[in-house]
């Protein structure tokens, strides 16, 4: 089965910077990546589908982009309402592996 | 508007069985797939299993293979996840999600909590 490693696993940057968090494939998923947004206590919201495409309602300062292995997800200008988990996920074929998650937070 | 609400869940001892249910509504059930992914109190996510609109296909994590049972009722617009021989790493919250064909999920449940315990 193919493996998702996201890194890092947690990260503390301040309002305005620009995070990035990588998911990275065991074996090629051309574009079949999605990322997920968790935020404390509540449930998995889709934010990006297809490695970059933005899901109705996320902000613009969210994108994504890779191909084949090597996936990014940014946050250009990070805010106080972005704090939460990030998954990557894989949907190319079963089984649909997520990545560990990235936990950030705010300074 | 989507809903997705399961039921079923519980504390229930090793090596026996628990079913989960999942009751859709505000969509045409039968045009999606549906899985079952889960997370432990704390950690990440687990994908469990996948059914086919039609429950052609169906797939299963490794850790739940040959022990869960995936299906659905389309009719009742109902998800099941009949689990069997639980083990205590089997605890988690349980989420009902929908997806296009077998893809990304766009729509979750709330969840229901599964303990595994003596």
């Amino acid at each position: 089965d193919i493996q998702m490693t996201q890194s890092p696993s947690s990260l503390s940057a301040s309002v305005g910077d620009r995070v990035t968090i990588t998911c990275r494939a065991s074996r090629g998923i051309n574009i079949f990546l999605a990322w997920y947004q968790q935020k404390p206590g509540k449930v998995p919201k889709i934010i990006i589908s297809e490695a970059s495409t933005l899901h109705s309602g996320v902000p613009s300062r969210f994108s994504g982009s890779g191909s084949g292995t090597d996936f990014t997800l940014t946050i250009s200008s990070l805010q106080p309402e972005d704090a939460g988990t990030y998954f990557c996920q894989k949907y190319n074929t079963a089984p649909l592996t997520f990545g560990g998650g990235t936990k950030v937070e705010i300074k | 508007e989507v809903q997705l609400l399961e039921s079923g869940g519980g504390l229930v001892q090793p090596g026996k069985s628990l079913r989960l249910s999942c009751v859709a509504s505000g969509f045409n059930f039968d045009d999606y797939a549906m899985h079952w992914i889960r997370q432990a109190p704390g950690k990440g996510l687990e994908w469990v299993s996948g059914i086919s609109w039609n429950s052609r296909d169906i797939d299963y994590g490794k850790s739940v293979r040959g022990r869960f049972v995936i299906s659905r009722d389309n009719a009742k617009n109902s998800l099941f996840l009949q689990m069997n021989s639980l083990r205590v790493e089997d605890t988690a919250f349980y989420f009902c999600t929908r997806s296009a064909a077998f893809y990304f999920s766009d729509y979750w449940g709330q969840g229901v909590l599964v303990t595994v315990s003596s």
